[in-house]
């Protein structure tokens, strides 16, 4: 299985600074038909379900602000919350959908400082 | 409006088996792929099964194969999880998620429901 490793584990940020969390994958998951990367963000607050937030390592899902971007190809991926907000309080997962046994990074908690 | 409803967790003793069901409303069913996932308390996310629209291909983490069975009632909007033989590692929220794909190699979760616990202890 491709293992997921992000980084860091907990991270503080104050309001309406940036956060940036670091996702590494074991292998590539850039499939070379069509130059997509097959990776995932996810937020989960306390007591909630994971939302979906970033899909094909960039593309922002439904109704996520613009303030959460994704980045990077091949192994390494970041995502980044601009100004941060209170709501943004969460665990962050990053996924891989390359293979078909779909694989998770170990969550970065983010608080604010 | 898409709508994942769990059902089916409770407290078993190890050795046990529980059926978990999942009703989805809100899309064309049969046209994307279902998955489980599960989340041990305080624990991260990890990826239990998945079958396609159809339901003539499922797939299984290492952990839970031979033990737990996917599968799927197109007609009722319905995905299901047949637990056997659990064990107190087993112990998990358990999550439907929606899949953006017809295929079981699947693509992300667009959508989950809100989990339903299930606790395996003697």
């Amino acid at each position: 299985d491709i293992v997921m490793t992000q980084s860091p584990d907990s991270l503080a940020v104050s309001l309406g600074e940036r956060a940036t969390i670091n996702c590494k994958s074991s292998q590539s998951v850039l499939y070379s038909s069509n130059n997509k990367n097959y990776l995932a963000w996810y937020q989960q607050k306390v007591g909630q379900p994971p939302k979906l937030l970033i899909y094909w390592a960039s593309t922002r899902g439904s109704g996520v602000p613009d303030r959460f971007s994704g980045s990077g190809s091949g192994t390494d991926f970041s995502l980044t919350i601009n100004s941060l907000q209170a709501e943004d309080v969460a665990v962050y997962y990053c996924q891989q959908y390359y293979t078909t046994r779909r694989t998770f990074g170990q969550g970065t908690n983010l608080e604010i400082k | 409006e898409v709508q994942l409803l769990e059902s089916g967790g409770g407290l078993v003793q190890p050795g046990e088996s529980l059926r978990l069901s999942c009703a989805a409303s809100g899309f064309t069913f049969i046209n994307y792929a279902m998955n489980w996932v599960r989340q041990a308390p305080g624990k991260g996310l990890e990826w239990v099964s998945a079958i396609s629209g159809s339901g003539d291909s499922t797939s299984y983490a290492d952990s839970v194969k031979g033990r737990f069975t996917i599968s799927r009632d197109n007609s009722k909007n319905t995905v299901y999880l047949q637990m056997n033989s659990l064990r107190a590692e087993d112990t998990a929220v358990y999550f439907c998620a929606k899949d953006d794909h017809i295929a079981v190699t699947g693509y992300y979760f667009d959508y989950w429901g809100q989990g339903t616990l299930v606790t395996v202890s003697s």
